[in-house]
């Protein structure tokens, strides 16, 4: 599985944009990229994913680099309950292959 | 629309014995994974059922089997308990008629092994 690269930790204050990023040099070309958050005591919920071009959604965007080495997913605007890990995720999009292969992820602490 | 749902919360298990926990996946979903998280780290894939078999499976020792019925819930049982599988244990459901890019996961089931 291809590997990706986060910072341990970060830090935003509140309402402010947050810029998570993710390294992924060995990605491949059928890969997407997928981003998954894991508040304290749940289990992760899915954030946001692309595979070429930068997506937006309610909860986030996603900027992907031209050579798709890298991606960096962008709260626009940071509250308390976006404290969380934030996971960067190759996957294959191939049919039955829904294995994720979560690293170590960003804890982003939000100063209120 | 009750989400993924998972049994029990916490469990404390002795050493060498064995565990079962259980899944009930979202509504309408088909498909069930099961992932390891130890303390500090990131989930980690155990296997994935869909159609009631197998399909996928990461690299966890034969102690690890689980199993799916046909109204889509599972379970996944640990033989022979060690220490180092205290872990929380995570589910994840997802639908294969749909997109397969978001999964849902349960709250998880706390194993301790004393």
């Amino acid at each position: 599985d291809a590997k990706t690269t986060q910072p341990n930790s970060m830090e935003s204050n509140e309402e402010e944009p947050v810029h998570l990023p993710c390294n992924h040099s060995t990605i491949s070309g059928t890969d997407y990229i997928h981003w998954y958050r894991q508040l304290p005591s749940q289990g992760p919920e899915y954030v946001i994913h692309g595979l070429t071009s930068n997506v937006n959604n309610r909860m986030a965007s996603l900027a992907i680099a031209e050579d798709r080495k890298s991606s960096t997913l962008i709260l626009h605007r940071a509250t308390l309950r976006d404290a969380a890990v934030y996971y960067c995720i190759l996957r294959d999009e191939d049919f039955g292959n829904e294995k994720l292969t979560f690293g170590t992820g960003t804890r982003l602490t939000i100063i209120p | 629309d009750a989400g993924v749902t998972q049994s029990p919360t916490h469990l404390i298990k002795t050493r060498g014995q064995q565990v079962t926990l259980r899944c009930s996946p979202k509504s309408g979903h088909d498909t069930v994974s099961w992932y390891q998280q130890a303390l500090g780290q990131g989930p980690q894939f155990i296997f994935q059922y869909y159609e009631e078999e197998e399909r996928q499976r990461g690299n966890f020792p034969d102690r690890f089997s689980g199993h799916q019925f046909p109204n889509y819930s599972s379970e996944l049982n640990v033989n022979a308990l060690l220490l180092g599988d205290s872990a929380l244990y995570l589910c994840a459901t997802s639908w294969t008629g749909g997109n397969l890019y978001e999964q849902y996961f349960g709250p998880g089931t706390r194993l301790t092994v004393t």
